[in-house]
């Protein structure tokens, strides 16, 4: 199994642009999550989809946040107007529900974000 | 809200020492406990998962334990080796759902 894949693995843009970050779940996973680390916060949960529906968003900061998942094999980040303190490594993680006693999640490699 | 702690922050062994690294939790009803590695610039790699219900699992060198009652899990490495330098995340699952809290972590320095 290739794993989660996150594409780019870096990105540098500057202030008020939209920055898009993608996401390959692993195949047949069901669940699929966002997070973001940083120094300062550590890893929070941004937003996470169950089949490929939005469960639960509340760790989305700002309006300037989207996250979408069109189908089972594909999710977006968005920011729009990104802004310098949105700089963090963001990382896309699945899980599968069936092992539920015994779903650990896997991560992707993360993208680092820089705004400048 | 679940807040989880990891003590020490870094640890540096000399190799072959065992490692012992502490995470605590506040609130003590978990569905389960997870404890992660992360290299610099890379992911997070899961190494054990304890279920509610169990008190330890095992892998390798790798041990976690799991106390609820006193909120603390606790993962040992036997035998450290240079390789295992990096950072280990412990990360509580609430019940009802699939979010994770997870720990700042310590980072581990092994020295050869």
């Amino acid at each position: 199994d290739a794993g989660v894949i996150q594409s780019p693995r870096h990105e540098v843009t500057e202030m008020g642009q939209e920055v898009t970050l993608r996401c390959k779940p692993i195949s047949g996973h069901d669940y699929l999550f966002w997070y973001r680390q940083t120094m300062m916060r550590g890893l929070e949960l941004l937003i996470y989809f169950n089949n490929n529906v939005p469960i639960d968003d509340s760790g989305m900061p700002e309006d300037r946040f989207s996250a979408k998942m069109p189908n089972a094999s594909f999710s977006t980040l968005k920011i729009q107007p990104s802004e310098p303190r949105d700089s963090a490594v963001y990382f896309c993680a699945s899980s599968q529900s069936r092992q539920l006693d015994n779903s650990p999640l896997h991560f992707g490699n993360g993208t680092r974000l820089t705004v400048t | 809200k679940q807040e989880v702690t990891q003590i020490p922050a870094a640890l540096s062994v000399p190799e072959g020492e065992n490692l012992v690294l502490n995470c605590s939790f506040t609130d003590s009803a978990i569905y389960n406990l997870q404890w992660f590695r992360q290299d610099p610039g890379k992911g997070l790699t899961s190494l054990l998962l304890i279920q509610s219900s169990q008190r330890e699992q095992t892998s390798g060198r790798l041990n976690a334990s799991l106390d609820k009652s006193s909120g603390r899990s606790t993962l040992y490495i036997a035998a450290s080796q240079p390789g295992d330098s990096a950072t280990y995340l412990c990360a509580a699952r609430r019940r009802n759902d699939y979010k994770l809290s997870f720990g700042a972590g310590t980072t581990v320095t092994v020295r050869a």
